[in-house]
């Protein structure tokens, strides 16, 4: 099992362009989340996915939109990057969010800068 | 308040000795406690979840939860040079984790 996969590893784009990051899990997860990593302020919430078909806003939504694909896949899309979206972002899985425990298991990361 | 706060700075310790990492919360109701272990450059990873009050022990780890006193405590013992990394204390909150920033420590050989 690869667990959670992300690409693209690294990106460089300029301030207005846009883009997708991709996450897909083997391990038949139904729910799954985005974050991003910033010195100094640890791991934030940008969005999850409680289920199949459903999203929903985490602590630092704006400028960000998601798309749980199927099952297995779940996209982030900057529409307009700006400098303040450099950052890691880092996808991660559980099992469904009702079960209480809600471990998670993260992907490598894409480190993504904004110039 | 913070959800989920680790004060301490980073924690240099001796290969062999215990090391130590706390955490406070402030969500009263919180049940669900993890501790992820992340290497530089590398994704966090989980090494610990604890559910109830006491201790759990997985191999040289162990976690400790006192939902009394709001705080959840991580113990490495004989500690090696691979775990030099940072510690990152979870806690379930509503629908989500809210992680604090991170203990760093460095294990001196």
């Amino acid at each position: 099992n690869a667990g959670v996969t992300q690409t693209p590893k690294f990106q460089v784009l300029k301030t207005g362009q846009s883009m997708t990051l991709q996450c897909a899990q083997d391990m038949n997860h139904n729910s799954m989340y985005w974050y991003r990593q910033d010195p100094g302020m640890g791991l934030r919430l940008i969005y999850y996915s409680a289920s199949e078909g459903t999203t929903d806003k985490g602590e630092v939504p704006n400028g960000y939109n998601v798309s749980r694909l199927n099952k297995r896949e779940f996209s982030l899309r900057l529409e307009s990057a700006a400098p303040s979206q450099t950052s890691v972002y880092f996808c991660a899985s559980s099992e469904a969010l009702g079960q209480g425990t809600l471990e998670q298991y993260f992907g490598p990361g894409t480190r993504l800068t904004v110039t | 308040q913070k959800e989920v706060e680790q004060n301490s700075g980073p924690l240099s310790v001796p290969e062999g000795a215990i090391a130590s990492l706390n955490c406070t919360y402030s969500d009263r109701v919180s049940q669900s406690f993890f501790w992820y272990r992340q290497y530089s450059g590398k994704s966090p990873e989980l090494i610990m979840s604890i559910y109830s009050n006491g201790d759990k022990e997985d191999g040289r780890f162990t976690a400790q939860l006192n939902k009394a006193s709001q705080y959840v405590s991580l113990l490495i013992r004989d500690s090696q040079p691979s775990d030099s990394a940072t510690y990152l204390c979870a806690v379930k909150v509503d629908n989500r984790l809210a992680f604090g920033k991170g203990n760093q420590v460095v294990v001196i050989p």
